[in-house]
């Protein structure tokens, strides 16, 4: 079945250091990918999403590439900010499916001033 | 106020009872999904309905049901709680392009 892995965490950063948070999917397709953000104590949100092998999402400085050929959608970020302390998830959609949502195991990112 | 509501935020309960989580949105999406979230497995899907007269399991129905009021209304139910169902449990709502979900705040259930 479809499945999505991401790096295991947490991951503590400095203020400002850069950011890669991995992900990975297998999928018998090409689904949509999407990497959604969950601040404490609330839901998740939608952080970006790509639709297409090469697209690249991109929302409040971070970014992602769909990589057909490495099966890969990893969440990068130049320069992080306290703000940006949550758990990241990743996941697929396919496009024969019925919103169905496969989640990764999720990230926590804690950054520090 | 919040697109998306649930009630309780937090609850503790025992095992054998029956519990209801309640989720309301006024978004005026059609599709609803019931997830719940465990430490280091991400979300799994337990039930989603496409409109009030179309429900169908997820991946981890077992255990739960669930009812659709009304298009803005969907609950879910443990009929009869256990220990592992302890979890926090998220409803989500979308329109008929599902790329993007709109998540309520969780509830958080203990089952002692």
């Amino acid at each position: 079945g479809d499945s999505v892995t991401q790096m295991e965490g947490p991951v503590t950063l400095s203020e400002e250091a850069c950011l890669t948070i991995n992900c990975t999917y297998t999928a018998t397709g090409y689904p949509s990918l999407f990497w959604y953000v969950q601040y404490p104590g609330e839901g998740l949100q939608l952080l970006l999403k790509a639709t297409k092998a090469d697209d690249k999402g991109s929302n409040k400085g971070f970014e992602a590439t769909y990589r057909k050929e490495t099966t890969s959608f990893h969440l990068e970020k130049g320069s992080v900010q306290v703000s940006d302390s949550a758990v990241y998830f990743c996941a697929l959609r396919m496009g024969t499916s019925y919103g169905k949502l496969t989640f990764g195991q999720g990230t926590i990112l804690t950054v520090h001033p | 106020d919040a697109d998306v509501t649930q009630t309780p935020r937090n609850r503790i309960t025992k095992t054998g009872k029956r519990i209801m989580l309640e989720c309301s949105q006024t978004k005026g999406h059609d599709r609803m999904y019931w997830y719940r979230q465990d430490p280091g497995l991400g979300l799994r899907l337990i039930y989603y309905s496409f409109d009030v007269k179309d429900i169908n399991k997820g991946e981890i129905s077992d255990g739960y049901s669930v009812s659709r009021q009304a298009q803005a209304k969907f609950s879910l139910s443990l009929e009869s709680a256990i220990p592992n169902q302890t979890a926090l449990y998220f409803c989500a709502t979308s329109d008929w392009e599902p790329e993007t979900q709109y998540f309520g705040p969780g509830t958080r259930l203990l089952v002692l």
